[in-house]
């Protein structure tokens, strides 16, 4: 089975422009989660999706962050526009359950950007 | 918010030595799950606790939940060089209004063959 994917594995970019990350979630999962990571902050949950529909955005940074899930089989973050402060790595991962029973979350490889 | 904090951030060790990290919660925790990352891979999971007191073992690891569902614990016997990566515990906690998972800041473990 293929895994949770994601695109671009890697991104350069400059500031002030715009940056679309892609995910694929795991089929039949009805959870999907955007984490970012850094090695100030770690692991920070930015949004997840149950059965499409955005449940928990409190971690979103800012305005400049909007993601969405139009069906069940792909989801996008967005960052518009970008800055420096954003380089960091974005997993996506998805799981089959969530809420009270949330079981094990399957990561992506996740997507390394950088932004100068 | 709920904070986790995870101790130590780092730890080196010689292959055959014992390792262990530690959660602790600020917040009560519905379930505790612990991942292993790599270097350069991504988060994956190893296991879910959720009773209280709760103690379970992957062959050279053992997993414990606290009995009052704020702290848990990794120990890993006797490392191996495969055993090298971050080991980071999430707590969910079923507090507010949605569920939420937050992941401690990791502790990265080297081992010297």
């Amino acid at each position: 089975d293929a895994g949770v994917i994601q695109s671009p594995r890697h991104e350069v970019t400059e500031m002030g422009q715009e940056v679309t990350l892609r995910c694929k979630p795991i089929s039949g999962h009805d959870y999907l989660f955007w984490y970012r990571q850094t090695m100030m902050r770690g692991l920070e949950l930015l949004i997840y999706f149950n059965n499409n529909v955005p449940i928990d955005d409190s971690g979103m940074p800012e305005d400049r962050f909007s993601a969405k899930m139009p069906n069940a089989s792909f989801s996008t973050l967005k960052i518009q526009p970008s800055e420096p402060r954003d380089s960091a790595v974005y997993f996506c991962a998805s799981s089959l359950t969530g809420g009270l029973n949330t079981g094990e979350l399957f990561f992506g490889e996740g997507s390394r950007l950088t932004v100068l | 918010g709920q904070q986790v904090m995870q101790i130590p951030q780092y730890q080196h060790v010689q292959e055959g030595e014992d390792f262990t990290t530690y959660c602790n919660s600020s917040t009560t925790l519905s379930n505790i799950q612990w991942y292993k990352q790599r270097p350069g891979g991504h988060p994956v999971f190893l296991i879910q606790l959720v009773k209280s007191g709760e103690v379970k073992k992957q062959k050279r690891l053992t997993f414990q939940f606290g009995e009052a569902k704020k702290n848990s614990s990794l120990h890993i016997t006797a490392t191996q060089t495969t055993d090298v990566g971050t080991y980071f515990c999430a707590g969910g906690d079923s507090g507010g209004s949605n569920y939420k998972l937050t992941f401690g800041k990791g502790t990265l473990l080297t081992v010297n063959p």
